[in-house]
């Protein structure tokens, strides 16, 4: 079955330190792997998405590569801002039926100091 | 912004009491969820919707229905809600394309107590 298990948090971090969220995976088939990110009070926005192996996506400084040897999708950015504050998911689309949903990781929650 | 709208935003019910929250597209997208957000669980599928009158099963469907009658709206119904239906829920749709990404309103609060 599909299933995400994502890094726990919470992480804290100071303004400009390097972040890196481990998210591994397990899927059957060629999912499209997805970070998605909730600042506080709001929804889920995409953050960015790779969908084959060996992809990057990218997106406002933050990047994560798809790596099928390891079934893993780390999301990294070199120098985090106080505006990077939130919970950050990791999700796999769903190959297996025809729903096309998603599944998600429990998030992390990122604070950054000052 | 992909044009979601969920009502009510935040609600306090008490036990055995029905809720109804509804959701609301205006770009004509096929499919439609509902999730769950709590704590140490991440986001977790209710019940989907493929189309009018068409809708399935997530993984946590039991205590919960959902209508589809038109294209827009897509509602999710608690027949009597329980203290363990306090969460936070979601709608998302499906845009176009094939990468499978999920667009989501801002949530609806719902406090049963």
């Amino acid at each position: 079955g599909n299933s995400v298990t994502q890094m726990e948090g919470p992480v804290t971090l100071s303004e400009e330190a390097f972040l890196t969220i481990n998210c591994t995976y397990t899927a059957t088939g060629y999912p499209s792997l997805f970070w998605y990110v909730q600042y506080p009070g709001e929804g889920l926005q995409l953050l960015l998405k790779a969908t084959k192996a060996d992809d990057k996506g990218s997106n406002k400084g933050f990047e994560a590569t798809y790596r099928k040897e390891t079934t893993s999708f780390h999301l990294e950015k070199g120098s985090v801002q106080v505006s990077d504050s939130a919970v950050y998911f990791c999700a796999l689309s769903d190959s297996e039926t025809g729903a096309n949903n998603l599944f998600f990781g429990t998030g992390t929650r990122l604070t950054v100091i000052p | 912004d992909a044009g979601i709208t969920q009502s009510p935003r935040h609600k306090v019910t008490e036990t055995g009491t029905p809720v109804t929250l509804r959701c609301h597209q205006t770009e004509n997208h096929r499919y439609m969820y509902w999730y769950r957000q709590d704590p140490g669980h991440g986001l977790r599928l209710i019940h989907y919707s493929y189309g009018v009158k068409d809708t399935d099963k997530g993984e946590v469907s039991d205590g919960y229905s959902v209508s589809r009658s038109k294209t827009e709206d897509f509602l999710l119904t608690l027949e009597s809600a329980t203290s363990s239906q306090t969460s936070v829920y979601f709608c998302a749709i499906r845009a176009g394309g094939n990468t499978g990404e999920l667009f989501f309103g801002e949530g609806s609060r719902l406090t049963v107590l």
